[in-house]
């Protein structure tokens, strides 16, 4: 079956727009979480979205946010973006039940100028 | 909060065993996750303890101490493929919500 798909999988925004983010699960999963990777912080947890509901969330400000559908897509939305904000953006999906098999997109790359 | 240890990088032999460990201080410990990520793709799961001792998975096995607040991977019969980095990642329960918090990594680099 297909995998967890993100678009875009590049973006490149300026300082103090926003942007959106996109995220498939595997079909029949519920639960997605997104996490911020960068060299310096590593893998940060963002949120997790189950039923369209968030779960989980992590210490990220307000500027980033989240919402899920009913056909459980995700999108992640950063608004004023800043330089800091680069980085590769992933997503992980898993059924919901047994939280920790997740299974990661490709990322989305975001660079911000 | 949470703070999640792991050795930066870890240089090992093709074919021989390597046991990467991690050291986690936390509250509300609700599970460890260890994930392999190649450069430039996703992570991919390994292995998740929730329950004290070992958990044999191939040649990965994954071995927690809740008490100790420690846990390490072990890769036997190391192969070239197996040089990546190893993420260890812990969930935790904070002011009414589970997040999961992950290391840095451990670059991991197999030679001939």
């Amino acid at each position: 079956k297909a995998g967890v798909t993100q678009t875009p999988r590049y973006l490149i925004k300026t300082r103090g727009q926003q942007v959106t983010l996109s995220c498939s699960p595997i079909s029949g999963h519920r639960s997605v979480s997104w996490y911020q990777q960068t060299p310096g912080q590593g893998l940060q947890f963002l949120f997790e979205y189950f039923s369209e509901t968030q779960r989980n969330k992590g210490n990220f400000p307000g500027r980033f946010s989240g919402r899920q559908f009913s056909n459980s897509r995700s999108e992640m939305n950063v608004s004023t973006l800043e330089l800091g904000d680069s980085a590769l953006y992933l997503c992980a999906s898993s059924l919901g039940d047994r939280y920790y098999e997740q299974y990661f997109g490709p990322g989305t790359r975001l660079t911000v100028t | 909060g949470q703070n999640i240890d792991q050795p930066t990088e870890m240089t090992a032999t093709e074919g021989a065993i390597v046991q990467i460990n991690c050291t986690y201080q936390t509250s509300g410990f609700n599970g460890l996750f260890w994930y392999q990520q190649h450069a430039g793709e996703a992570p991919t799961f390994l292995s998740y303890n929730v329950l004290d001792g070992l958990e044999e998975k191939g040649r990965f096995s994954s071995f927690l101490s809740r008490s100790k607040g420690y846990s390490y991977l072990l890769l036997k019969e190391l192969q070239m493929k197996d040089s990546a980095s190893y993420l260890c990642a812990v969930r935790d329960q904070e002011g009414g919500y589970q997040k999961v918090t992950f290391g840095t990594g451990t670059k991991l680099q197999v030679i001939p």
